[in-house]
């Protein structure tokens, strides 16, 4: 699978959009990237994910670079319990099991 | 809730005790998965079953042994463990076909 680089930290103001970036430049062709987020004491929860198409769900935005080589997970409007752990994961979307690598991730603080 | 329930949260053993964790799902998904996380590391891939077949052992050492009686239920059994063993041990299920991990809670493990 392919590696990715996130920072370690983030801070974001209670109301503002949180943009949390990540690289994959290593990323091969039918990879996907994906978006998990831990809240502490819980498991982790998907957030999104996408192949080469800016996505958009209920929780989050999703923009992915024309070369595929960055990605960037937009909340657009972090409420306090968006504070957790986000990961970005690149995996095949293949026919068989999920086999999902974590990394370390970006702990975003949401704050008053 | 996550539709994934793992029991019990916490649990505390000695090291020459043989203990059980339990993991159930009810979403209809054929794929469930071990996960540990140490204090500190990124979440480590321990036991994949598609369709209750093992598919993946990834390294585990032999105190831990998997059990999936059926798809919508898994266990880890321990025995013998060591205190580096102490972690959040998490569940996780998925459709065959790919689609996102739901995790469970964890089980918070500590050994003494």
């Amino acid at each position: 699978d392919a590696k990715t680089t996130q920072p370690p930290s983030m801070d974001c103001a209670e109301g503002r959009a949180a943009n949390l970036p990540c690289n994959h430049s290593t990323i091969s062709g039918n990879e996907y990237v994906y978006w998990y987020r831990q809240i502490h004491s819980q498991g982790p929860q998907y957030i999104i994910h996408g192949l080469k198409n800016n996505e958009t769900n209920e929780m989050a935005s999703l923009i992915i670079t024309e070369d595929r080589k960055s990605s960037t997970l937009i909340l657009p409007h972090a409420t306090l319990r968006d504070t957790a752990v986000y990961y970005c994961i690149v995996r095949v979307m293949n026919t068989g099991f999920q086999k999902l690598v974590f990394g370390t991730g970006t702990r975003l603080l949401v704050s008053p | 809730e996550t539709g994934v329930t793992q029991t019990p949260r916490h649990l505390v053993m000695g090291m020459t005790n043989k203990k059980s964790l339990k993991c159930e799902q009810h979403l209809g998904h054929n794929a469930m998965y071990w996960y540990k996380q140490s204090a500190k590391k990124p979440l480590e891939l321990m036991f994949v079953y598609n369709f209750k077949e093992q598919t993946e052992n990834n390294s585990v050492p032999s105190r831990f042994s998997p059990e999936c009686p059926n798809s919508s239920h898994l266990f880890l059994h321990l025995h013998t463990l060591q205190p580096e063993d102490s972690a959040l041990y998490l569940c996780a299920s998925s459709q065959e076909t790919g689609a996102p991990l739901h995790f469970g809670n964890g089980t918070r493990l500590t050994v003494t």
